[in-house]
């Protein structure tokens, strides 16, 4: 069973303050793992789908890599409107549908 | 394009009455998934069409619970009869084909007292 595991529930940062969010991944054969944004009553929105180790994707403030057993996000120089839920998912080689982790909770304080 | 567009936005019901919630998927996207967030759980997969077929509804809890996708652009996700334990947010997503990126919806909170 493809499992996905987030690190830290919850990270509280101060403004300027770089830092990582962790999500190891256990999948029969890795399609894609993708990362998503959750602001609070919304629904996730894609910010990136990795495909293979050493892979890297970056977008304003976030880099996200990924290798064989883990991925991470990397959040430079963070803003307080980087503040939402971060997830990640996983597809594995049968192509079903994705599998989520639980999120990192980021809060970024002025 | 107005993306995924979910009602209600908010449902407060009784424990035993019927719940039908509604999703209408991006014009053209072939593949629906329907998810339920709690902070337990995280995001779950209850149901996903491919084409309106249903495809898998191995996550659907129970029998109370059944999905229907009649045409290309509305599917339908109803509780009967609904219980406390059922409250969470739900939430639809619609992709161009099953192995592409998710568009959510906005989501349904529901709560059963």
């Amino acid at each position: 069973e493809d499992q996905v595991t987030q690190s830290p529930e919850a990270l509280r940062l101060q403004e300027g303050e770089s830092s990582s969010l962790n999500c190891s991944y256990t999948v029969s054969g890795l399609r894609g793992l993708f990362w998503y944004r959750q602001d609070p009553g919304k629904g996730p929105e894609f910010l990136f789908t990795l495909y293979s180790a050493g892979e890297e994707k970056e977008k304003e403030r976030l880099k996200a890599t990924l290798t064989k057993k883990e991925s991470f996000l990397h959040i430079t120089a963070p803003k307080p409107e980087d503040s939402a839920t971060y997830l990640c998912a996983v597809r594995n080689s049968g192509n079903t549908p994705l599998v989520f982790g639980k999120g990192t909770r980021l809060s970024v304080i002025a | 394009d107005a993306g995924v567009i979910q009602s209600p936005r908010h449902e407060v019901t009784e424990m035993g009455q019927e719940v039908t919630l509604r999703c209408k998927p991006i014009s053209g996207h072939n593949s629906l998934f329907w998810y339920r967030q709690t902070m337990m759980r995280g995001l779950e997969l209850l149901i996903y069409f491919n084409n309106n077929v249903p495809i898998d509804d191995s996550g659907m809890p129970e029998d109370r619970f059944s999905a229907k996708m009649p045409n290309a652009s509305f599917s339908t996700l109803k509780i009967q009869p609904s219980e406390p334990r059922d409250s969470a947010v739900y939430f639809c997503a619609s992709s161009l084909r099953k192995d592409y990126g998710y568009t959510f919806g906005s989501g349904t909170r529901l709560t059963v007292v």
